[in-house]
């Protein structure tokens, strides 16, 4: 099955500076990659997804970009603010895999002020 | 738009207790829901795949008679936790596909977190 790896674990950063969260998943077959934030207890939240058909994609702050020969794909923050600080996911699904999500561990980003 | 509601939102119940969870798409029609299950500071493990009208679908290593799911209609899915034991205690949390076709967004509720006493 796929296997979704999630590097660094923690990430601190000063406010301002840009965050940057990678992701590596093993099934080739996967094509969509969504990223979700999730502050502590609530519901994590869709803030950006990719389909393998494009290389990178941008909302404002927030963009994701994606390899797939090298089956990696990234998060990047720009102009972090504090309430940035939260823990991220990335995930992967495969085409026909029942539209099934794999997670990553998770990155707890801290934007200090 | 692409609203899920769960309920309740925190069950403190007594061991061997059967405890009701609901997930519910407030603005779409969701034919297929997911149920996740997390620890203090990991992942999301997902538990079962909820189609409407037919089974669940179940991940290796999670026992359906333990936890059962119904998804009777297009806009609910109820996970009910039989019998449930301390070891079931964590933080439930469902999820609706909205739109049809493969590889469409996962839309979150808020989470049960269940604690057996």
């Amino acid at each position: 099955g796929e296997n979704v790896e999630q590097h660094p674990s923690t990430l601190s950063v000063q406010e301002g500076d840009s965050a940057v969260i990678k992701c590596t998943y093993s099934d080739s077959a996967s094509n969509y990659f969504p990223w979700y934030k999730q502050e502590l207890g609530k519901r994590p939240q869709l803030i950006i997804d990719i389909r393998s058909n494009v290389g990178e994609k941008k909302d404002q702050r927030i963009a994701v970009t994606l390899n797939k020969t090298a089956k990696h794909f990234s998060l990047h923050i720009t102009e972090t603010q504090p309430e940035d600080s939260a823990v991220y996911f990335c995930a992967a699904s495969r085409r026909g895999g029942g539209n099934k999500l794999t997670f990553g561990t998770g990155t707890q980003l801290k934007v200090e002020l | 738009g692409a609203v899920v509601s769960q309920h309740p939102s925190w069950v403190i119940c007594k061991s061997g207790t059967s405890v009701k969870i609901e997930c519910r798409s407030l603005d779409f029609q969701a034919t297929t829901m997911f149920w996740y299950r997390q620890f203090p500071k990991q992942s999301l493990m997902l538990m079962a795949t909820s189609n409407e009208g037919s089974k669940a679908t179940y991940e290796q290593g999670v026992e359906k008679d333990k936890f059962l799911i119904n998804h009777a209609s297009l806009t609910l899915s109820t996970l009910t936790v039989t019998s449930a034991h301390p070891e079931d205690s964590s933080f439930y949390i469902c999820s609706a596909k909205s739109g049809t076709g493969p590889n469409q967004p996962q839309h979150f509720g808020d989470g049960t977190r269940l604690s057996i006493l």
